[in-house]
């Protein structure tokens, strides 16, 4: 059984598109995070919402809008794509507080804007 | 604001051999915890080992184990017996106990094994 399992995989679309990416973890936790690891690698956090309430909101543009229905759910949903906006998407999730709890990773989205 | 350096982008390592990934860190704090995580080509994040900021003994899980130097605020990775499926890209990691335990990630390192 997949603990964190996001939705799709992948996806490709068009500039000016909205799209969503879905999440779901099975784990219990509290915690659940948004990532987007650009082409260097380099991992940013994005939303974390703790019992579906909003705890960190980074700088990203508003085109961008975390849902969380439910604590096991965590949405991301994205109005006008752009070609910036490609990259890989990862959801997260752990208990709370979770100081030196793991964060558990989905297996990620690879978005790519065309 | 607390960061996280790696400073080796690229890693090599024959097979078999060991290798010592580093990562050094800038905190004001006393207490936080420090993680190892690899992403191999499959994407997915997998935690590799973990050690909290408070406890003097390194970690160590089989072949992986850390060096931590609280003083020098360094946290490298040590793998032994270097395996072909070790090969992907190592993170280090920083959180504290408080900033709503956001982790703080490096750069990354790319490890590549040769056989």
């Amino acid at each position: 059984d997949t603990a964190v399992s996001q939705t799709p995989k992948y996806l490709v679309t068009q500039m000016g598109n909205d799209k969503s990416i879905k999440c779901e973890q099975n784990l219990g936790h509290d915690t659940m995070y948004w990532y987007k690891q650009d082409s260097k690698k380099f991992l940013k956090i994005m939303f974390s919402y703790n019992n579906k309430e909003l705890i960190i909101n980074e700088t990203v543009p508003n085109r961008f809008s975390p849902k969380s229905p439910d604590k096991a759910h965590l949405n991301l949903h994205i109005n006008s794509l752009e070609l910036g906006d490609s990259a890989v998407y990862f959801c997260a999730s752990t208990p709370w507080p979770s100081g030196k709890n793991i964060q558990y990773f989905g297996a990620g989205t690879r978005l790519s804007v065309l | 604001a607390q960061t996280v350096t790696q400073s080796q982008p690229e890693m090599s390592v024959q097979e078999a051999e060991t290798v010592t990934l580093s990562c050094t860190y800038d905190t004001s704090e006393s207490d936080y915890y420090l993680f190892w995580y690899k992403q191999p080509p499959s994407r997915q994040m997998i935690l590799v080992i973990r050690q909290e900021a408070y406890k003097q003994q390194n970690a160590t899980e089989n072949r992986f184990s850390v060096n931590f130097q609280k003083a020098a605020k360094s946290f490298s990775l040590k793998i032994s017996d270097s395996q072909l499926g070790d090969a992907a890209m190592y993170f280090c990691a920083y959180r504290s106990e408080d900033s709503n335990y956001q982790l703080i990630w490096g750069a990354g390192t790319k490890l590549i094994i040769k056989p």
